[in-house]
């Protein structure tokens, strides 16, 4: 089965400066990897996804992800973080399993961004 | 274009009840997938329908069941509630589904069973 792992539950960083939430993968086959935000009170929304082309992925509100094959991870990154990014931040990966495709998710991370 | 919305917003269940959620996409939009989260088990895949047939689904027990109808529209029902229900249903539309296409998640359903 595919999964995902998101290594720290928190994430701290000063406005303006460079942020990256981690994600590695363990998968059978080509991976479709995703990244999703959860604002305090809000639903989801889609940020970004990988499933095949450019190792550079680019996505809403100015974030990125690299995927990388050889260190089976995925990370998200943002070259200048801004408050209004806080947020819960889940890294997902489709899991083709036996007849029924699923999308499983990871613990999440919380971002926490400083003025 | 309206988003997705759900009803109802919150909800209040006794053990051993069962309840129905719904769920309308965005307009055009064929896919319809739901999602559970809670504190301990995180955000877990429920199942998708791709008009009006379950095209995937997750790991879940038989209570938890859906349909979907012509319209697109689609309702989740949980039969004979546990305790361990209690959580955030989201669904989410999308024009082709099975992930391929960006998803639109409504505010979903804070389901508590006491």
């Amino acid at each position: 089965a595919q999964s995902v792992a998101q290594p720290e539950d928190q994430v701290n960083v000063a406005e303006g400066n460079p942020l990256t939430v981690k994600c590695t993968y363990s998968v059978s086959g080509n991976p479709y990897l995703f990244w999703y935000v959860q604002y305090p009170n809000r639903g989801l929304q889609f940020l970004l996804k990988y499933i095949t082309g450019d190792n550079l992925v680019k996505g809403s509100y100015g974030f990125e992800a690299e995927f990388n094959k050889s260190q089976t991870s995925f990370h998200l990154k943002k070259p200048s973080a801004l408050v209004s990014d806080s947020a819960l931040y889940f890294c997902a990966v489709r899991d083709e399993g036996t007849g029924f495709q699923k999308l499983v998710f990871g613990t999440g991370t919380r971002l926490l961004v400083s003025p | 274009k309206a988003g997705v919305t759900q009803t109802p917003r919150y909800l209040i269940k006794t053990r051993g009840q069962q309840v129905t959620l719904s769920c309308s996409p965005i307009s055009g939009h064929r896919s319809v997938s739901w999602y559970q989260q809670t504190p301990g088990q995180g955000l877990q895949f429920l199942f998708e329908y791709f008009s009006e047939t379950q095209r995937n689904k997750g790991n879940f027990p038989g209570r938890f069941s859906g349909r979907q109808f012509s319209n697109s529209r689609s309702e989740m029902n949980v039969s004979t509630l546990e305790l361990g229900d209690s959580a955030l249903y989201l669904c989410a539309s999308s024009l082709e589904g099975q992930w391929l296409d960006e998803q639109y998640f409504g505010p979903g359903t804070r389901l508590t069973v006491t």
